[in-house]
């Protein structure tokens, strides 16, 4: 059972425009979420994070927006660029301080110039 | 240079074979992972070390083993019981638990 969805295998967006890559989330004890970039052949690098007692985190042209009520989180990329075009993972923990990951499946963003 | 190194970068492996995955770091983070990747899978965590001679099972742990014997080190084997090991390794450290640091990865294949 997927505790961490993100149901958009791929998106495509035009340079300059906003991005918005979707996450869902079914475990109730998850508090903490992050995002993690992923260019083929490489590791993931870590982009953002958010804590369940915020609804927004804001890094430059990242923003996170959690809905806990929904259960539902969302990154916004603003403006989009080309080498943004990367798989983006989503992922929950049940505190900051947990040891545990739990990732989604990735969306691919293609920025297309 | 702060990092994680992970080698080889590509691994292949005959059936039947255990095979060793090597992942050092040099951020003086104390815990350690291991993940795998699978195409159009999310990573999946197979081990996890938060100190010195401790290791957890994640959610895949079989057919693998680990050891943490330093702080910098925590490889990874692959015996012969893993049924797919073909696959992308990722191995990660954080200070805390949470913001892990990947290292560049080791693809497996078995031949």
């Amino acid at each position: 059972d997927q505790q961490v969805k993100q149901n958009s295998p791929s998106l495509s967006v035009q340079e300059g425009r906003i991005s918005i890559l979707n996450c869902d989330y079914t475990n109730s004890m998850f508090d903490y979420f992050l995002w993690y970039k992923k260019y083929p052949a490489e590791g993931p690098t870590f982009l953002i994070s958010i804590s369940s007692i915020k609804d927004k985190n804001e890094d430059g042209r990242f923003t996170v927006f959690l809905n806990k009520s929904a259960k539902h989180l969302s990154l916004h990329i603003v403006p989009s660029q080309p080498g943004d075009s990367a798989v983006y993972f989503c992922a929950a923990t049940s505190g900051a301080g947990s040891y545990q990951l739990t990732f989604g499946k990735g969306t691919k963003l293609s920025v297309i110039p | 240079d702060g990092g994680i190194t992970q080698s080889p970068k590509y691994l292949f492996r005959k059936e039947g074979q255990n095979v060793t995955l090597s992942c050092e770091q040099n951020l003086n983070h104390d815990a350690m992972y291991w993940y795998r990747q699978d195409p159009g899978q999310g990573l999946r965590l197979i081990y996890y070390s938060q100190i010195v001679n401790d290791f957890q099972k994640g959610d895949i742990a079989e057919g693998y083993s680990v050891s943490r014997e330093k702080k910098e080190s925590f490889p990874l084997t692959v015996t012969s019981a893993q049924k797919n090991p073909t696959a992308f390794y990722l191995c990660a450290s954080s200070p805390r638990g949470a913001e892990a640091f990947f290292g560049q990865g080791t693809r497996l294949t078995v031949v």
